[in-house]
């Protein structure tokens, strides 16, 4: 059983750059959030996605978007990167209801 | 608004030490979960425990266990007989259930671990 998994693994970009980040929940799981952590720093919220729409947001711009597809997995997408966004980006996956979220192994992106 | 505090930033033990990690969190809901999450070296989080609110009975998990307070709004967690293999950055978390499906989880800043042989 896969759990969950993230790709690229690591990412370098320029400022100014638009970045697509992808991933695929773990099997039975309809629900994917994303999180950004900064270095030395706890994950922070970004916003989730459950059939195919954005269900809640956390305290960031809207140059941070997202999509879900109807197999569930999701994609994060950030314009006009900053150097502040970077960071490694975590995906989480979570079978409805249930409230343990399973995290992928993230991707690490580097904006210079 | 939810917040978790994590006080300490980086404890360090000697192997087979026992470790107590804290955590103090802020909601405005009566129905909440808490977690633990242990993140190595290699970033990805891992699932650890999961308390909720109505329940504050403390329990013991192998080597882990927590002592969740409702009346101070605390959730420790305990390390017992480190090993090395439990060197990592531990996270408490909060998430206020609202509505159907998950919800957002709120972190700490994290403790880092070093387990010293």
């Amino acid at each position: 059983d896969a759990g969950v998994t993230q790709s690229p693994t690591h990412l370098i970009k320029t400022r100014g750059q638009q970045v697509t980040l992808r991933c695929s929940p773990k099997s039975g799981h309809d629900t994917v959030s994303w999180y950004q952590q900064a270095l030395g720093q706890g994950p922070q919220f970004i916003f989730q996605y459950y059939e195919e729409e954005e269900r809640q947001r956390g305290n960031f711009p809207d140059r941070f978007s997202g999509h879900q597809f109807p197999n569930y997995s999701s994609e994060l997408n950030v314009n006009a990167l900053l150097l502040g966004d970077s960071a490694l980006y975590l995906c989480a996956s979570s079978a409805g209801p249930r409230y343990e979220q399973y995290f992928g192994p993230g991707t690490r992106l580097t904006v210079t | 608004a939810q917040k978790v505090t994590q006080a300490q930033t980086e404890i360090s033990v000697v192997e087979k030490e026992d470790v107590t990690l804290d955590c103090v969190y802020e909601t405005r809901d009566t129905t909440y979960y808490l977690f633990w999450y242990k993140q190595p070296p290699s970033g990805e989080l891992v699932f650890l425990i999961r308390r909720n609110s109505f329940d504050e009975q403390n329990e013991i998990s192998g080597r882990y266990s927590w002592n969740f307070q409702k009346s101070t709004s605390s959730f420790n967690f305990t390390i017992t007989a480190s090993q090395v293999v439990d060197s990592a950055v531990y996270f408490c978390a909060l998430s206020e259930a609202r509505g159907y499906g998950n919800n957002r989880l709120a972190f700490g800043k994290g403790n880092q671990v070093v387990v010293i042989p």
